[in-house]
């Protein structure tokens, strides 16, 4: 079947640039997460959805940062005014709600320029 | 301190040998612990849950220590297919859903 896809898989943005990234998850899966994976680091996470509501959002670095899932199922990461820092691999990841288990996306790999 | 501890290595190891690798997380409320496996520019994919009795899954054993909290991954055997990072994933309750914490990673390289 159908797993998590993300798009844009590559991003290029000229630093100030605004960036939005989709993540579908599997289809009725109520758990969503977004992390961010620097080089060389583990996935650091972002935020989480349940169904359309938005539990815990402590992971986002700055104000910059915006999640929404408005309909429970796609979800928008959005970044504005990017920086630099903001380059890393931008993984989605759903899961069922009683499953201790997450699949991920492949990854959309932002490079800020 | 961070909340999940690995050794970031390389580890390099020749096929066929046993290797380890432990992870120490400092929540002691942490309830539940996994390997993931991730090959170099893709997606995490899990390995296995670790489990307080332990539990292993072909040339893989998984092990978790409460007391001293920390877990624990064996390889025997080495293949050169092993070759990855493995990470190390706690959760803990965060009112009312499962937080997830990745490790580091450690990375194996397994050497002909």
């Amino acid at each position: 079947g159908a797993g998590v896809s993300q798009s844009p898989r590559y991003k290029v943005a000229k630093r100030g640039q605004d960036v939005a990234l989709r993540c579908d998850p599997i289809s009725g899966h109520v758990s969503l997460f977004w992390y961010q994976q620097a080089l060389g680091q583990g996935p650091e996470f972002l935020t989480y959805f349940q169904n359309e509501a938005q539990l815990d959002k402590s992971g986002l670095p700055s104000d910059r940062f915006f999640a929404e899932r408005p309909e429970g199922s796609v979800s928008t990461l959005k970044i504005q005014r990017t920086q630099q820092e903001d380059s890393a691999v931008y993984l989605c990841a759903s899961r069922t709600l009683n499953s201790d288990e997450q699949y991920f996306g492949p990854g959309t790999r932002l490079t800020v320029t | 301190r961070k909340e999940v501890e690995q050794d970031p290595g390389p580890f390099n190891v020749p096929e066929g040998a046993t290797v380890a690798f432990n992870c120490t997380y400092s929540n002691s409320a942490s309830q539940s612990f996994f390997w993931y496996r991730q090959d170099c520019r893709k997606e995490p994919k899990l390995l296995m849950s670790v489990y307080s009795s332990g539990n292993e899954d072909g040339r893989f054993t998984a092990q978790l220590n409460r007391a001293s909290q920390y877990i624990s991954l064996l390889i025997r055997d080495s293949k050169l297919s092993d070759s990855a990072t493995y990470l190390c994933v706690v959760n803990s309750d965060s009112g009312g859903y499962q937080k997830v914490t990745f490790g580091i990673g450690t990375k194996l390289q397994v050497i002909p």
